[in-house]
């Protein structure tokens, strides 16, 4: 089997900040997603990667920037931390064309 | 544009008795894959099941099955013989056709059983 870790699990920043999430997983999977799940409420998609160096755009890419650089790792940038922003951020993987979803513990940001 | 909507906020059931959570979907793919997932209280998410749209035969795994209605959009989990360890927040989701990776989820359904 293999696992998915998620640096850090928690984040503490600051209006404006600049802020990055990394996730690393071992399963030798081509695919890797970044998820947002506020609150009580679904997973929104942010990112997805193909394979390395590829950055799709999900849903909620705006404020966002990704890197994949390495098939193992798939970072998460919040380019300008919104104030009283919380949420948790899931990281994902799969094998391409299969579809099925492997999740990291989740970073949980808060913003002061 | 692929999108999956999840009606049901919340469901309260007995234990041991057959719970179903609703799910449905809208695609412009002729095929695509769907799938459930269960967040359990500390947060970690599991897959629990898929259906291949191209499939005609409903999914089962254990005690989970699903109830595909093609023509509806619709992909229900059926969970039988509850426990009260199935308590959790389940998601459905769904990925189009090959060649896009792209995986849409649902707001989720918030399942308790009670003893």
């Amino acid at each position: 089997g293999g696992i998915i870790t998620q640096t850090p699990k928690f984040l503490i920043g600051q209006e404006g900040q600049k802020l990055t999430l990394k996730c690393q997983q071992n399963f030798n999977h081509d695919t890797m997603y970044w998820y947002r799940q506020d609150s009580g409420k679904g997973l929104r998609l942010i990112y997805y990667s193909i394979t390395e160096n590829d950055l799709q755009k999900g849903d909620l890419s705006e404020g966002y920037d990704a890197s994949r650089e390495k098939k193992s790792s798939f970072s998460l940038t919040v380019t300008s931390a919104q104030k009283n922003e919380m949420a948790v951020f899931l990281c994902a993987s799969s094998i391409l064309g299969q579809g099925t979803l492997y999740f990291g513990a989740g970073t949980r940001l808060s913003v002061l | 544009a692929q999108k999956v909507t999840q009606t049901q906020t919340s469901i309260s059931v007995m234990e041991k008795t057959t719970v179903t959570m609703d799910c449905v979907y809208e695609t412009q793919d002729s095929s695509y894959f769907l799938f459930w997932y269960k967040q359990t209280a500390s947060g970690e998410i599991v897959f629990l099941i898929r259906q291949d749209s191209y499939k005609k035969e409903n999914a089962t795994v254990g005690h989970y099955s699903l109830n595909f209605q093609k023509p509806k959009s619709s992909i229900g989990l059926i969970i039988t013989a509850t426990q009260i360890e199935d308590s959790a927040v389940y998601f459905c989701a769904m990925r189009a056709n090959y060649g896009n990776e792209k995986i849409t989820f649902g707001a989720g359904t918030k399942l308790t059983i009670k003893p």
